[in-house]
């Protein structure tokens, strides 16, 4: 079946503007995480949404990030007021549930803010 | 505070040896471990995970891996190397008590023929 999709696969944007990212997960998979990745280092967490609610935002760097998964399935991360720091790789993981479940990962989003 | 650390940035093997790629990591509880490899422009693609039972996990491509308590360690290895395996490997550890996967920095292998 269809793997985690992610699009788009790249955004330049200029400082300042506002961004979405949009994630659709492996049909019926519960759990879906998104993660952030800077050159050279390993995956952040972000934030973790079991249904349609986030479970735990705890990863979010600050109040310009937000995420929503209004129906459950497909989800967005919106990031307003860009700037040149919040330029890496977002990445969006889904899983069926539960902590032992491997996540599996979407290709990312390669966003530049300039 | 959990943490995963993966102390060399690369690792140089000949094609045909064997390989290991270490990790270790520091959880307050049980941990449940992981090993993801990352192809250049692609998505990260699990190899293997520890949960429970046997300390040898064995995954995808051939590659294992050892569950050490004592030395909280969770090496990556494979007995025979290809040229294909020529990635960037990552060790992920998560904590019982929350969904949140903690990456080390990851581990740039390379096989040369």
């Amino acid at each position: 079946g269809a793997g985690v999709s992610q699009t788009p696969s790249n955004k330049v944007t200029e400082k300042g503007k506002y961004v979405e990212l949009r994630c659709d997960p492996i049909s019926g998979h519960t759990a879906l995480y998104w993660y952030r990745q800077s050159l050279g280092q390993g995956p952040e967490f972000l934030i973790y949404f079991q249904g349609t609610g986030a479970a735990d935002d705890s990863g979010l760097p600050n109040d310009r990030f937000f995420a929503v998964r209004p129906e459950g399935s497909v989800s967005t991360l919106k990031i307003q007021r860009t700037e040149r720091g919040d330029s890496a790789v977002y990445l969006c993981a889904s899983s069926l549930a539960g902590t032992s479940d491997i996540q599996y990962f979407g290709a990312g989003t390669r966003l530049s803010v300039l | 505070a959990q943490s995963v650390a993966q102390p060399e940035d690369q690792v140089n093997v000949a094609e045909g040896n064997p390989l290991t790629v270490k990790c270790t990591y520091s959880v307050s509880g049980n941990p449940y471990l992981f090993w993801y490899v990352q192809y250049p422009n692609r998505g990260l693609q699990f190899l293997l995970k520890y949960i429970t039972g046997d300390n040898l996990v064995k995954g995808s491509y051939g590659f294992e891996a050892e569950f050490n308590k004592s030395q909280t360690s969770f090496h990556l290895k494979k007995p025979s190397a290809l040229v294909s395996d020529s990635a960037l490997y990552f060790c992920a550890v998560r904590d019982i008590s929350n969904y949140q996967l903690i990456w080390g920095a990851g581990t740039k292998l390379i096989i040369k023929p």
